[in-house]
């Protein structure tokens, strides 16, 4: 039973198409994120989701528009895509307890390659 | 200073061997400091992670030490195996942030 999942796993899709991943969490977390892995293996946040409100938007371009149907959910749409949006893209999820955050749970990636 | 800097970027050890990755940090906000393990295909899974109350945390081979004065924190894989060949990622982050910054990763290959 996969915690948390993420739909593709693979996308290939041209210049100037619109694309959407699914990503869902059955651990019962209040806070999903998504991140992106250059192919450098740089991990990097680009936004972050609390009982489906939106936290952090880390200089994302706004042609990347998540959204957060319920907190089990965060999709992640991206509109007009470019050469440099090619990277692996992971969802994550977490729970911040009485002590701060603790262990984020990760999908197993969505890898995009604009051609 | 949000980064979180990692060295070294890549590390061959021998089977047996201990391995040292070493992550430094300029925040002292940052209150929690997970490591985690990605082999190929896979995303990022957590391995171990410490609070800045402790000063060392061990689970089985694997070893955290937190210098909170030198703002500096490490992993060391004792008998290092083949199995243990992945892509390790240091990460910190503080209550209320809602994110991890990791660090840049270190590529470590253990040989049979």
């Amino acid at each position: 039973d996969t915690a948390v999942s993420q739909t593709p796993k693979y996308l290939v899709t041209q210049m100037g198409n619109d694309k959407s991943i699914k990503c869902e969490q059955n651990l019962g977390h209040d806070t999903m994120y998504w991140y992106k892995q250059d192919s450098k293996k740089f991990l990097k946040i680009m936004f972050s989701y609390n009982n489906k409100e939106l936290i952090i938007n880390e200089t994302v371009p706004n042609r990347f528009s998540p959204k957060s149907p319920d907190k089990a959910h965060l999709n992640l749409h991206i509109n007009s895509l470019e050469l440099g949006d090619s990277a692996v893209y992971f969802c994550a999820s977490s729970q911040e307890g009485n002590t701060g955050l603790a262990e984020a749970f990760f999908g197993q990636g969505t890898r995009l390659t604009v051609v | 200073q949000q980064q979180v800097k990692q060295s070294p970027q890549s590390l061959i050890v021998q089977k047996g061997g201990i391995s040292i990755i070493n992550c430094a940090y300029e925040n002292t906000a940052f209150d929690y400091f997970p490591w985690y393990q990605q082999f190929p295909g896979k995303g990022p899974a957590l391995l171990i992670a410490i609070r800045p109350d402790v000063s060392e945390k061990k689970e089985g081979r694997f070893t955290i030490s937190f210098n909170k004065s030198a703002k500096q924190f490490s992993l060391h894989i004792m008998d290092s195996q083949p199995g243990d060949s992945a892509t390790y990622f240091c990460a910190a982050s503080f209550s209320g942030t809602y994110k991890y910054i990791f660090g840049t990763g270190t590529r470590l290959k253990v040989l049979a």
